[in-house]
């Protein structure tokens, strides 16, 4: 099985920068996504990493280390509207199974 | 461009009431779907999945049930509902590209119970 661990909560100040970090532990490992999910909204897609290393995407990037079942999404220049709740999530690769989702953190963007 | 649909959007339901939720998705075919449940500032649970018309693997033990009865429709059932099944329900789909080691999933804009 896997599993999937993010901090329930971070707050950082509009402009700055702020790091959210995902370990799992899983049977296999296909790769780990991060979405995001606005209150009352529905979960989007943000980012993937199948490799080591950094993936940017604006503002935006996401690292992973699979020697240490670890990854991180990086929110840069952040904004009030980026104020949501961040999920990560890994999927095994044997068979056609669906992601499992880490239980989210909740991001709090101040003035 | 593949849509996915979702309805009704809110719902009120006695408790002991049945329970009918719709998801269709557009603009693709042969899609794996799936239900999920997010109750108030919480993770998302994964209810049921399918991989195709007919097949349903339930994830969590509960008076919930799934059914797709046509390729692109999946739809999420109760005969009673607890107060306990309040919450926000989410349909998804995904393909597998062919060549590529990942896939992403799409939600729908979910449906808000409320059971009382």
């Amino acid at each position: 099985g896997q599993s999937l661990e993010q901090p329930s909560e971070v707050t950082a100040v509009e402009g700055a920068i702020v790091q959210i970090n995902c370990t799992y532990q899983t049977s296999g490992f296909y790769g780990l996504s991060w979405y995001q999910q606005h209150d009352g909204g529905a979960p989007t897609f943000l980012s993937y990493n199948a490799l080591d290393g950094l993936e940017e995407t604006g503002r935006f990037s996401s690292f992973l280390s699979r020697s240490d079942s670890y990854g991180y999404l990086l929110l840069q220049e952040l904004q009030m509207k980026d104020s949501a709740s961040y999920f990560c999530a890994v999927r095994d690769p044997s068979g056609n199974t669906p992601l499992v989702f880490g239980k989210g953190t909740r991001l709090s963007v101040i003035a | 461009s593949q849509t996915i649909h979702q309805w009704p959007a809110t719902l009120v339901q006695p408790v002991g009431s049945p329970l009918s939720l719709e998801c269709t998705v557009e603009g693709t075919s042969n899609p794996n779907l799936y239900w999920y449940r997010q109750a108030a500032g919480r993770g998302l649970q994964l209810l049921f999945y399918s991989v195709g018309i007919g097949q349903i693997s339930s994830e969590v033990p509960q008076n919930l049930s799934a059914s797709r009865p046509q390729d692109r429709q999946f739809i999420l059932s109760s005969k009673k509902l607890l107060l306990s099944d309040s919450g926000f329900y989410l349909c998804a789909w995904s393909d597998i590209p062919s060549g590529r080691p990942y896939y992403e999933q799409y939600f729908g804009p979910g449906t808000r119970l409320t059971v009382t």
